[in-house]
């Protein structure tokens, strides 16, 4: 079935810097990339997702890349801020999971310091 | 506000007990899907039910059980609790079309804590 590599699993910034996570999967047909953003205690937040038929997405400071070639896909979050503290998810969905579920990647914590 | 609720917020049992966990979707939405996340670990998907109908399982251990009813909302049944069985448990909801590349918005989840 579907795998999901996530990494790292803690990212510390500056605030203001760049924040880059990167996440592979397994399986060549997964058509649909999200991630979410889960502060701690709270629910998992989609922030932004990804087809297969496109390669890249921004969304303000936020933006998705996909490899299809590679099978890997990657979050990019620019200027951070003390707010975008929070664990990210990857998460892929595809035919050998009859797109009936997400898989989800270990998660990244990120911690952007003042 | 994702439009997905869940009850009870916390639930505290002994080991050994059953517990309910309830979980009404979006509006529109025919897609439920629930997730286990123990502390400081990822999501672990557990059941898909679609329109009423099971249509993927995961990781569910068989003393959980979960069923989608006609008003598409959803239960998940957990029995002879276990401390280990102590998570935060999500669910989701989507539109639902089989093949479709449809959105997942999470609930607000329950917190089971087993003593």
């Amino acid at each position: 079935g579907e795998n999901v590599e996530q990494h790292p699993s803690t990212l510390s910034v500056q605030e203001g810097d760049s924040a880059v996570i990167k996440c592979t999967y397994s399986d060549s047909a997964s058509n649909y990339f999200p991630w979410y953003k889960q502060e701690l205690g709270k629910r998992p937040q989609l922030i932004i997702d990804i087809r297969s038929n496109v390669g890249e997405k921004k969304d303000q400071r936020i933006a998705v890349t996909l490899n299809k070639t590679a099978k890997h896909f990657s979050l990019h979050i620019t200027e951070t801020q003390p707010e975008d503290s929070a664990v990210y998810f990857c998460a892929a969905k595809g035919e050998n999971t009859g797109f009936q579920k997400l898989v989800f990647g270990t998660g990244t914590r990120l911690l952007v310091s003042p | 506000d994702s439009g997905v609720t869940q009850t009870p917020k916390h639930l505290i049992t002994a080991t050994g007990q059953r517990v309910t966990l309830r979980c009404s979707p979006r509006s529109g939405d025919l897609s439920v899907y629930w997730y286990q996340q123990s502390l400081d670990q990822g999501l672990q998907f557990l059941i898909h039910y679609y329109n009423g109908e099971e249509r993927a399982k995961g990781n569910i251990l068989e003393r959980f059980s979960a069923q989608q009813f006609p008003d598409l909302h959803s239960e998940l049944n957990l029995s002879s609790l276990e401390l280990g069985d102590s998570a935060l448990y999500f669910c989701a909801s989507s539109v639902g079309l089989a093949g479709a590349t449809d959105t997942q918005y999470f609930g607000p989840g329950t917190r089971l804590t087993v003593l």
